[in-house]
């Protein structure tokens, strides 16, 4: 089986970065995901890393270490509109690889 | 339209009554996901279909949950003898083949009364 875990909340200043962590256990392993959903709507796609690194798209990064599987999402620059939850997915290795499992997410509290 | 299209948006049940929603994916997205999401929780996985391949069944919670793909597009999901506890937004999303991003639709917001 597969299981991811995150931070429940997390309380930032407006302005300033705050990191989101993702640690995960997989038999096999394709890659890590964020998804960020706003309250009242759908998740929407923010990253992927499949290799080890960082990841930037803007004021958004995201990093993977496979050896000790671990991610997280970086966010820049934080605004009030970033308020949201924010959930790591993987796929599950069990089927082929395109199953995507969920963490529980991570609700972020932007605050002026 | 362009994104994935889920009907009804929002559905008010009598307790034991029968519910359906439907879910239109992407056009051209062979892999269909429907999850559940209770008020404030994380999101659920009930049932993944992919291609002509037999679907993954695994997410869901009961014998009253079931699901089917016709035609490789277009999904029902039926809760037979609805219960409190189904209460939840109910949220399908697509994919291509071979991509990691799925797409969501809006959700059906299920309440069981």
């Amino acid at each position: 089986g597969q299981s991811l875990e995150q931070p429940s909340e997390v309380t930032a200043v407006e302005g300033a970065i705050v990191q989101i962590n993702c640690t995960y256990q997989t038999s096999g392993f394709y890659g890590l995901s964020w998804y960020q959903q706003h309250d009242g709507g759908a998740p929407t796609f923010l990253s992927y890393n499949a290799l080890d690194g960082l990841e930037e798209t803007g004021r958004f990064s995201s990093f993977l270490s496979r050896s000790d599987s671990y991610g997280y999402l970086l966010l820049q620059e934080l605004q009030m509109k970033d308020s949201a939850s924010y959930f790591c997915a993987v796929k599950d290795p069990n089927t082929g690889g395109f199953k995507t499992i969920f963490g529980a997410g991570t609700r972020l509290f932007v605050k002026a | 339209g362009a994104g994935v299209s889920q009907s009804p948006s929002n559905k008010v049940t009598e307790k034991g009554k029968d519910v359906e929603l439907r879910c239109d994916p992407i056009s051209g997205h062979t892999a269909l996901y429907w999850y559940r999401q209770s008020l404030g929780q994380g999101l659920e996985f009930l049932i993944y279909f992919q291609g002509n391949s037999a679907p993954d069944k695994s997410g869901l919670p009961s014998d009253r949950f079931s699901a089917e793909r016709t035609g490789g597009s277009v999904s029902t999901l039926t809760i037979q003898r609805t219960q409190q506890e189904d209460s939840a937004v109910y949220l399908c999303a697509s994919s291509p083949d071979s991509s990691n991003t799925i797409y969501f639709g809006e959700g059906s917001w299920l309440t069981v009364v």
